[in-house]
């Protein structure tokens, strides 16, 4: 089946640093999720985009559809603690109501 | 937080039994969805519905039948459970196919 190919598959970064990740696809994706998980419980959605080349913010999270519809972009600047977990990508392709995820990205913040 | 409930949040049973999960909804969304989530795999998609009485196979159906008679509950069921099942399963929602909702999972255990 599809894959996301998210990457790096797990980092550890100092608070106050910014912190970058993607999410690659074979496959055209005609809208790309990012979602948050804490130990424990469900995917939280961050942030959602619908068109190629869109740039949207949510706070200290920034994420970016990209040109060629096969990747994707999330960064979070000036990182806390609470940003620990781990950040999936998630898309849509053409004419399908699938959700597609990506294997994760593990973040840990060190104080 | 959407409103979503799995239950039982929490199971241990023996191989060869029959289980059944529930996702309870009180958002009136059309789409739902049954996902699973192991190490290394992140979120794989079981079944999804778009509709009462409508649903169709996600790329790990194998094992498991779903049912929707009414819009806000979609049951998994595993008609005869393995150790390989053993896993946390999320439920999902969503209105259109833009943007997904989770619950808090549950946690199966097979012994």
């Amino acid at each position: 089946g599809q894959q996301l190919n998210q990457s790096p598959q797990s980092m550890f970064i100092q608070e106050g640093e910014d912190v970058s990740m993607n999410c690659t696809s074979s496959s055209i994706f005609n809208t790309w999720l990012w979602y948050k998980q804490d130990p424990g419980e469900g995917p939280v959605l961050l942030i959602a985009l619908y068109k190629a080349g869109e740039l949207t913010s949510n706070g200290r999270l920034t994420a970016q559809f990209g040109i060629t519809r096969k990747d994707s972009f999330l960064n979070i600047s000036a990182s806390i603690p609470s940003d620990v977990g781990i950040y999936f990508c998630a898309g849509t392709t053409s004419g399908t109501y699938k959700y597609i995820f990506g294997t994760g990205t593990r973040l840990k913040v060190l104080a | 937080d959407a409103g979503i409930t799995q239950s039982p949040r929490h199971k241990v049973t023996e191989t060869g039994t029959p289980v059944t999960l529930r996702c309870h909804q009180t958002e009136n969304h059309r789409y739902m969805y049954w996902y699973r989530q192991d190490p290394g795999h992140g979120l794989r998609l079981i079944h999804y519905s778009y509709g009462v009485k409508d649903t169709d196979k996600g790329e790990v159906s194998d094992g498991y039948s779903v049912s929707r008679s009414k819009t806000e509950d979609f049951l998994l069921t595993l008609e005869s459970a393995t150790s390989s099942q053993t896993s946390v399963y999320f439920c999902a929602i969503s209105e259109n196919p833009d943007e997904a909702f989770f619950g808090q999972g549950t946690r199966l255990t097979v012994v």
